[in-house]
């Protein structure tokens, strides 16, 4: 089936540091590629829908200056989280569709952790 | 109210149990979501649907347009099967359930 490969799995870092999470499609080309959040003990929140070459929409409640999301290809969409907070660290996971009634494939997800 | 609704919240079953987790929304949909969600974090995209019923193995899924109802059953649960399983809805919007924990006990 259709991979997502997400990298870094874990990432702990200091406060202030800007983190960047790859999401790349290794067999299919992802038209439209989500982010989401998940604390602890709490379902999926999507924070952002990118399309190929357009600027990511954010959900509500969702800074797009600390929360940079570029997908410049059909393969490559990443988010970066800058300067970093505590309140940051969470489980970030992306997916990939290629096609508007195709199922999404997801990330193995990145756990951060903010000291 | 949340948009989506899932019940129960935390399932134990015995191995080879039949087992049904049920989930309610509110809102107009384009299509309905099942994702299995691991331990580890890992999820994966069990089914998609917007109508009738889809069969995936020992998984089956069901959805009721007029009702705004859908059903995951696995039949012959096993251990393996212990993951949470998240109900999602995507129309304008997405919309997830807060998560049915499965465990099955040999």
């Amino acid at each position: 089936g259709a991979v997502v490969s997400q990298h870094p799995s874990w990432v702990i870092c200091k406060s202030g540091t800007s983190v960047k999470i790859e999401c790349r499609s290794l067999d299919f080309q992802a038209t439209t590629m989500f982010w989401y959040r998940q604390f602890p003990k709490q379902s999926l929140m999507l924070m952002a829908t990118s399309n190929e070459g357009s600027k990511a929409t954010y959900e509500q409640g969702v800074e797009k200056d600390k929360f940079l999301i570029n997908h410049a290809s059909l393969t490559l969409s990443t988010l970066t989280v800058t300067s970093a907070h505590p309140e940051d660290s969470s489980f970030y996971i992306c997916s990939g569709v290629w096609g508007g009634e195709e199922p999404q494939h997801f990330g193995d997800g990145t756990r951060l952790s903010i000291l | 109210k949340n948009e989506v609704e899932q019940s129960p919240q935390n399932l134990t079953a015995q191995e080879g149990e039949f087992i049904t987790i049920n989930c309610s929304y509110s809102v107009g949909i384009s299509a309905l979501h099942w994702l299995q969600q691991h331990p580890g974090g890992g999820i994966v995209s069990l089914f998609m649907l917007s109508s009738g019923k889809k069969k995936h193995g020992r998984l089956i899924a069901t959805i009721n347009i007029q009702e705004k109802h859908s059903s995951l059953h696995i039949t012959a649960s096993h251990p393996r099967d212990s993951a949470v399983y998240i109900c999602a809805v995507s129309g304008n919007q997405f919309y997830f359930g807060t998560g049915t924990s499965l465990t099955v006990i040999p």
